[in-house]
């Protein structure tokens, strides 16, 4: 069965802080890997892709390691609007049309107070 | 403005009634999606299609169909709707390439079946 697991939180953090989110995903055969956003009761948006060598954007690093089938997400130097359900999403096949499945994660949900 | 359209937005039904939710997108995408979001178990994908008349299942489909006669429309059709499918919907659209873009949800659908 394919799965990806999360912590479900709730991250309770101070305005500056560094948090980081971590991920596993059952299916070593997934080949793309994605961290949505999600506000309360709104749809997903794409936050980054995760590559294999790493990726930084702005404040937000993502990791994977395929040898362990983890992924992380860290957020520096967290605002309050940083405030959100994050999402870790694996697709659920290798090479092909097995690539539209896509599964997520349940989301950690983060909490930056002033 | 670029966006993926669901209507409608609320609906309550009532057992064995069949119903329709339509999903429209301005952009072009080869790739459209159906999930379901449900308290605890995060978001589950329905349906998926690649491309026009290309359909598969996700991992949830029992329960409903869909079609892809065109390339913005695709709709989910709940035939017989049972109130497990009690449930806030959401349809995604991409650009399809050999490894998945970043998805754009629409709004969502908040069902209720009595």
């Amino acid at each position: 069965r394919k799965e990806v697991e999360q912590d479900p939180g709730p991250f309770n953090v101070p305005e500056g802080a560094t948090v980081a989110f971590n991920c596993t995903y059952s299916n070593s055969a997934s080949q793309s890997f994605f961290w949505y956003r999600q506000d309360c009761r709104k749809e997903p948006k794409l936050l980054m892709s995760v590559y294999s060598s790493g990726n930084e954007d702005g404040r937000f690093t993502a990791q994977l390691n395929r040898a362990s089938q983890y992924i992380s997400l860290l957020i520096r130097d967290s605002k309050l609007s940083d405030s959100a359900t994050y999402l870790c999403v694996v697709t659920g096949g290798d090479y092909g049309g097995s690539q539209g499945n896509l599964i997520f994660g349940k989301g950690t949900k983060l909490s930056v107070k002033p | 403005e670029a966006q993926v359209t669901q209507n409608p937005r609320y609906l309550i039904t009532v057992t064995g009634k069949k119903l329709t939710v339509t999903c429209s997108q301005n952009m072009n995408h080869e790739y459209m999606s159906w999930y379901r979001q449900d308290p605890g178990l995060g978001l589950r994908q329905i349906y998926y299609s690649m491309n026009v008349e290309v359909t598969d299942k996700g991992d949830v489909p029992e329960g409903y169909k869909v079609s892809r006669k065109e390339k913005r429309n695709f709709p989910l059709i709940l035939e017989s709707p049972s109130p497990n499918q009690t449930s806030l919907y959401f349809c995604a659209s991409s650009r399809q390439g050999t490894i998945p873009y970043e998805q754009y949800f629409g709004p969502g659908t908040r069902l209720t079946v009595t």
